[in-house]
């Protein structure tokens, strides 16, 4: 069974440091990677696509990388602003059972 | 183009009580998602649609829960009887058939008492 796992599950940084958020799954039989943001109290942006047979994707200040072998996903976003304060949710669609999992989240809260 | 349209966008009602949130997903997204989300957690599937096929109930919780999508367009789920444990967020989500981006709409905060 597919198991999505975010690190940290918080995480506070100066406005304009780049930084960079985990995503990490069991199962590497994949079709695609999702990272999503979700603001208080609204439903899910999506941020990014990435196929199972691309290695990143980017848009803007946020880039996002797959590495299938070792079950991992970065989101890295750069230049970072107090408006990309928010929770930044991953999410994995199995093609073994066809199933999308979602990570917990990382909620991240830009300093001002 | 639209958005996932959900309404109500807020309900609250006393438990054992019947409660339908409904759904219009983005025009000619085949796929429809309804998912339940508890405070400080990711989404969890509930129903999956292929047009007005369900593909995936397994994790819908049949003795109270129901879902519908006629026509393959918009879709309602129901809980009757509510519970307690009930109250979280309902999202429907939608995507292309074979492109799988999901688009979420805001979500019904349901608040049972």
């Amino acid at each position: 069974k597919q198991e999505v796992t975010q690190i940290p599950a918080a995480l506070s940084v100066p406005e304009g440091e780049n930084l960079v958020l985990n995503c990490s799954f069991t199962d590497s039989a994949i079709y695609n990677l999702q990272w999503f943001r979700q603001d208080p109290g609204k439903g899910l942006t999506s941020l990014l696509l990435i196929q199972s047979s691309q290695r990143e994707q980017t848009s803007g200040r946020l880039n996002a990388s797959l590495d299938k072998s070792s079950g991992r996903s970065t989101l890295y976003i750069a230049a970072s602003q107090p408006g990309d304060s928010a929770t930044y949710l991953c999410a994995v669609n199995s093609n073994r059972d066809d199933k999308i999992i979602f990570g917990k989240g990382t909620r991240l809260h830009i300093l001002p | 183009e639209a958005g996932v349209v959900q309404s109500p966008r807020y309900k609250i009602i006393e438990k054992k009580q019947p409660v339908a949130f409904w759904c219009n997903p983005i025009s000619g997204h085949n796929t429809l998602y309804w998912y339940l989300q508890n405070l400080g957690q990711g989404p969890e599937l509930l129903i999956r649609y292929e047009n007005e096929e369900a593909v995936d109930d397994s994790q819908l919780p049949k003795d109270r829960f129901s879902a519908e999508r006629l026509k393959g367009v918009d879709s309602t789920l129901k809980i009757q009887p509510a519970e307690l444990g009930d109250s979280a967020v309902y999202l429907c989500a939608s995507s292309r058939r074979g492109v799988n981006e999901q688009y979420f709409g805001p979500g019904t905060r349901l608040t049972v008492t």
